[in-house]
């Protein structure tokens, strides 16, 4: 079954650094998204991709956070400068079409840990 | 704005158990209902959707029926394995969000069966 990839699967980085996440969304799919789980906390919305432009952007999206299609295949998140409160699970999300009901694919999340 | 509340965790139970996981949830428009599942080790899996008032998802044992009235999504099994064992998050997507499919999600709530 086709299946959303994400790597690292962990990554621990120092305050300050800046962290490229990677995805590859299943082949056929439109639409992207990356999600977060700070320890403890809820999964939460960060952004929303489509036809090579962020389409929707959660206020915890700031200029901090930047997401690119580099090529046919492959979906980053990039973090600038990162915190210590940027620590989380990061989920990278994909789907075949868009609108409430549609199924959203996950991936098994990359783990960033900013020490 | 929307949110999902499930009720706290952790909840363990004996194989063979009942199993019931409350989740309510707060809309501004008329959502789509989701369980999601964490296996240990692995990304967010679909568990079961319902669309509108009165759908019952269901799959691999596991139901949940979509009441407007109580705006409820309980997830309930009737006899728990040991495979059951994951993280369950009850999520929604509003349809007056937009066209793109943002899932609002509740905490998650952790399932431990015993043999």
């Amino acid at each position: 079954e086709p299946e959303v990839t994400q790597t690292p699967s962990h990554q621990v980085t120092q305050m300050g650094q800046e962290v490229i996440l990677r995805c590859v969304p299943i082949s056929n799919h439109l639409y992207f998204y990356w999600y977060r789980q700070i320890l403890g906390q809820k999964v939460e919305f960060l952004v929303s991709f489509y036809n090579n432009e962020i389409s929707e952007k959660s206020e915890i999206f700031d200029d901090q956070f930047s997401v690119e299609r580099p090529d046919g295949s492959n979906f980053t998140l990039k973090i600038r400068s990162t915190k210590l409160e940027d620590s989380a699970m990061y989920f990278c999300a994909s789907s075949a079409q868009t609108g409430p009901g549609n199924t959203i694919y996950f991936g098994e999340g990359s783990w960033l840990t900013v020490v | 704005g929307d949110s999902v509340t499930q009720m706290e965790g952790p909840v363990t139970l004996s194989e063979e158990a009942f199993l019931t996981i409350n989740c309510t949830y707060t809309a501004t428009g008329y959502p789509s209902l989701f369980w999601y599942v964490q296996y240990p080790g692995e990304g967010l899996q679909l568990l079961l959707k319902a669309t509108k008032a009165d759908d019952k998802g269901s799959n691999k044992g596991f139901e949940a029926t979509y009441r407007k009235e109580t705006t409820s999504f309980h997830l309930e099994k009737g006899s728990v394995q040991v495979s059951d064992s994951a993280v369950y998050f009850c999520a929604l997507s509003d349809r007056l969000g937009g066209a793109n499919s943002k899932l609002t999600f509740g905490k998650g709530i952790t399932l431990s069966v015993r043999p």
